[in-house]
């Protein structure tokens, strides 16, 4: 199984707004990862935990907050958005992490995001 | 720095036809070589890997092999389907690498 789980699958906000993603694996996975995808675009990484720890941080502006409660959750906090924040937000995790060996990254199927 | 470069899109074929996405990679030392597939409204779902040279990734009837010489890994397909329609992503990812490099992505319609 390489599931990996997003939700919610779409979500409109407003720029005053708090709202928060939510992305799940049971794979046993040790590092996750947060991209954020414009239409028409690959996708841009954003941040990356490695057991359980923030290890990479693409300066990504503090609008966006990423959490990760446990092994199997990473969460994404979005307060005070901007309209150009719209995007497909994807999710996905590896089995090692960054700078440890070559993984796979599986990804979830994305929370589609409009900041009106 | 390491990166990917794919053949600009769109591709358009008919069904049944062949296809070929030419992927050409930049890379420090061995890296493992992916092909990604992201249909409408939907993530990325892992089609192929490669992680050695000379190494073959297939599935679903998609082909690529790693060609270390040639620094390329193009995905082929001997008889396209309408279903086949999404867009394609070349990736890379090394040892020491932080993150996952993609190509620019090739959208793929084929025709009934």
């Amino acid at each position: 199984d390489t599931e990996v789980t997003q939700t919610p699958k779409h979500l409109v906000m407003g720029m005053t707004n708090k709202k928060s993603l939510k992305c799940e694996q049971h794979m046993g996975h040790r590092a996750m990862y947060w991209y954020k995808q414009k239409a028409k675009k690959p996708p841009e990484l954003m941040f990356v935990y490695s057991y359980e720890k923030l290890s990479i941080n693409e300066s990504v502006p503090s609008r966006f907050s990423p959490e990760c409660p446990n092994s199997s959750l990473l969460n994404l906090h979005l307060h005070a958005l901007q309209p150009e924040d719209s995007a497909l937000y994807l999710c996905a995790s590896s089995r090692g992490v960054p700078g440890e060996g070559l993984e796979t990254q599986y990804f979830g199927p994305g929370t589609r995001l409009l900041v009106l | 720095g390491n990166s990917v470069t794919q053949m600009e899109g769109p591709v358009t074929l008919s069904e049944e036809a062949f296809l070929t996405i030419n992927c050409t990679y930049t890379a420090t030392g061995y890296p493992s070589l992916f092909w990604y597939v992201q249909y409408p409204g939907e993530g990325l779902q892992l089609l192929l890997k490669a992680t050695k040279a000379d190494d073959k990734g297939s599935n679903k009837g998609f082909e690529a092999t790693y060609r270390k010489e040639t620094t390329s890994f193009h995905l082929e397909k001997g008889s396209v389907q309408v279903s086949d329609s999404a867009v394609y992503f070349c990736a890379l990812s090394s040892y020491n690498n932080n993150d996952m490099r993609f190509g620019a992505g090739t959208r793929l319609t084929v025709k009934p």
